[in-house]
């Protein structure tokens, strides 16, 4: 079965600084990866994807995120936190399997990314 | 196009009483997700539909939880009776057949049961 696992309930960043929010999947076959974030208060808005290609993808709000098929990790990245960076990240993956889960977007518990001034 | 339509925002309601959830997925799409967002249990997916049909309800929590879909544009998530342990964020997403495109959330009703 499809998953994702965020090892990180919180990360915590100064602003300025670069940021990682940590991200691995258990998927049979290719796997196509999200990540979303959610405001308080708000719904999951779409941050990037991965399908194919260029293992490196860039996304909204100058965040980008790399693709490693040997750790199968999906790590969500930004060179330079903003305070307004700070928001629930949510990893996904998308079940791509026959039968009866086809179609299915599988979420992590998502991670608390704190960004202090 | 407005998005994905919930309504409503915020709902709440007496324990034992019954609460519907609406959704209205964007236009041309072919999947419908309904999901439950609390502090202790994260996002959890309840139940998702494929062109109007169910394809995997194993996530809704017991049979107090029933969800419709009778035409491409309505959906439905209903909670007969209700119970203060239900009190939640639910959402609801859409998105196209393609599996490489992103889904789509709604703004989410608060519903609190008291």
């Amino acid at each position: 079965a499809q998953s994702v696992a965020q090892p990180e309930d919180q990360v915590n960043v100064a602003e300025g600084n670069p940021l990682t929010v940590k991200c691995t999947y258990s998927v049979s076959g290719n796997p196509y990866l999200f990540w979303y974030v959610q405001y308080p208060n708000r719904g999951l808005q779409f941050l990037l994807k991965y399908i194919t290609g260029d293992n490196l993808v860039k996304g909204s709000y100058g965040f980008e995120a790399e693709f490693n098929k040997s750790q199968t990790s999906f790590h969500l990245k930004k060179p330079s936190a903003l305070v307004s960076d700070s928001a629930l990240y949510f990893c996904a993956v998308r079940d791509l399997g026959y039968g009866g889960s086809q179609g299915n977007l599988i979420f992590g518990k998502g991670t608390k990314l704190s960004v202090k001034p | 196009d407005a998005g994905v339509i919930q309504s409503p925002r915020h709902e709440v309601t007496e324990m034992g009483q019954e609460v519907t959830l609406r959704c209205k997925p964007i236009s041309g799409h072919d999947y419908l997700f309904w999901y439950r967002q609390t502090m202790m249990r994260g996002l959890e997916l309840l139940i998702y539909f494929n062109n109007n049909v169910p394809i995997d309800d194993s996530g809704m929590p017991e049979d107090r939880f029933s969800a419709k879909m009778p035409n491409a544009s309505f959906s439905t998530l209903k909670i007969q009776p209700s119970e203060p342990r239900d009190s939640a964020v639910y959402f609801c997403a859409s998105s196209p057949y393609e599996a490489r495109t992103e889904a789509f959330f709604g703004q989410g009703t608060r519903l609190t049961v008291v």
